[in-house]
């Protein structure tokens, strides 16, 4: 069985500090993607990740693909209150539409 | 462009009917997966359709199922509907098979039974 383990499940933080999600598994894939999903809305995908060691910037958001593919990591810098929402990692592992989810981290963001 | 759309956006059930959720998804995508999300379990993947066809499917019983038309619109279908099937149901679409596992999330439909 393939699990896709994220930490921590969740966090609440000052507006201006930074933060680390990650995301780890024993499995490797394919790509990787992060979505944010706010309340009673379906996940928005962030970013996706494909190769070993990959590095992508989102404004203030940094995403990182371990060498192994089998893990990541979502950097925050300075986190402003509208940063708040669930973070979701999600592991593909072939070139199908079935997407392995971490649990999560709610991120709470205070002014 | 449009994106994935669901309808409908909630629905209300009583234990043992059944129930039939729709998904319209990105044009020119071919695949639609579909998951439950709860708060205990979080996004599990109930099944995937690509051209008609069911290519993935999950750990779950017999009692969802789902199909895609060839305009690749899909629905699912829960019968005899339990407590436990409250959830949010999610309709992903994306270009898979075309190189790419990007997934595109609608809405979602907020399952109630009593």
């Amino acid at each position: 069985t393939q699990l896709l383990e994220q930490s921590p499940q969740f966090l609440s933080i000052q507006e201006g500090e930074n933060l680390t999600v990650y995301c780890n598994s024993s499995s490797v894939f394919s790509s990787l993607q992060w979505y944010r999903q706010e309340p009673g809305e379906g996940p928005v995908l962030l970013v996706t990740v494909v190769t070993g060691g990959e590095v992508k910037k989102l404004k203030r958001l940094t995403f990182q693909f371990g060498d192994a593919r089998k893990d990541s990591s979502l950097h925050i810098t300075a986190a402003q209150p509208g940063d708040t929402g669930l973070y979701l990692c999600a592991g593909a592992t072939s070139n199908t539409g079935k997407l392995i989810f971490g649990q999560g981290t709610t991120l709470q963001v205070k002014p | 462009k449009a994106g994935v759309t669901q309808t409908p956006r909630y629905l209300i059930k009583t234990r043992g009917q059944q129930v039939t959720l729709s998904c319209s998804p990105i044009s020119g995508h071919r695949s639609v997966s579909w998951y439950q999300q709860t708060p205990g379990q979080g996004l599990q993947f109930l099944f995937e359709y690509f051209s008609e066809t069911q290519r993935n499917k999950g750990n779950f019983p017999g009692r969802f199922s789902g199909r895609q038309f060839s305009n690749s619109r899909s629905e699912m279908n829960v019968s005899t509907l339990e407590l436990g099937d409250s959830a949010l149901y999610l309709c992903a679409s994306s270009l898979v098979g075309q190189g790419n596992t990007e997934a595109f999330f609608g809405q979602g439909t907020r399952l109630t039974v009593v």
